[in-house]
């Protein structure tokens, strides 16, 4: 079935520094790649959609410039958080889309601690 | 915009039925989506419709009425292992596709 591979698995930053997510479709070219986050007990909250090679779409409340997102290729899109403070503090999930059929697929989640 | 709701917790007994009900507002609707979730981990897909009525797939079945923005998620014969939360999640074509996820039903499964 098709992969979606999201690194890291876990990451712990400091108050003020940027990190990077990775969301990568390991056997299929995805034209669409969705970003969520979810908080303990809660649903996951769409934050943006990325189309391969244009500017992501980013949902009502996200802010756009903290929450960077770029999807250079068919396979890669990154989360960039940047000027990361504690309330950043989530779980961050990535899925993708062929642009073809219904079924989106996730990657593992990405687990992030601003101390 | 967008509006999914679902029961925010059930809980019920091994062995029993259980039904959990999600009803959504939205302007694009292009497909329903039932997910299972296990705490920390991605959503495994379930189930979706697309058309009106029921789709069976195993101990799980999902009732869809898109007049009602409607749908349901049936667990038959449950098991602990079911224990998790149920997401529903509607794909929405107003603008580009996306797909938006309910409120999450955490359905607990008692011996």
């Amino acid at each position: 079935g098709a992969v979606v591979s999201q690194h890291p698995s876990w990451v712990i930053c400091k108050s003020g520094t940027s990190v990077k997510i990775e969301c990568r479709s390991l056997d299929f070219q995805a034209t669409t790649m969705f970003w969520y986050r979810q908080f303990p007990k809660q649903s996951l909250m769409l934050m943006a959609t990325s189309n391969e090679g244009s500017k992501a779409t980013y949902e009502q409340g996200v802010e756009k410039d903290k929450f960077l997102i770029n999807h250079a290729s068919l396979t890669l899109s990154t989360l960039t958080v940047t000027s990361a403070h504690p309330e950043d503090s989530s779980f961050y999930i990535c899925s993708a889309w062929t642009g073809a059929g219904n079924t989106i697929y996730f990657g593992e989640g990405s687990w992030l601690t601003v101390v | 915009g967008q509006n999914i709701d679902q029961p925010t917790e059930m809980t019920a007994t091994e062995g029993a039925i259980v039904q959990i009900n999600c009803t959504y507002q939205t302007s694009g609707f292009n497909g329903l989506f039932w997910y299972q979730q296990h705490a920390g981990e991605a959503p495994t897909f379930l189930s979706y419709n697309v058309l009106d009525g029921l789709e069976e797939k195993g101990r799980f079945s999902s009732f869809l009425s898109r007049s009602k923005g409607y749908s349901y998620l049936l667990l038959k014969e449950l098991q602990m292992k079911d224990s998790a939360s149920y997401l529903c999640a509607v794909r929405d074509r107003s603008g580009t596709y996306k797909y938006i996820f309910g409120t999450g039903t955490r359905l607990k499964v008692l011996a």
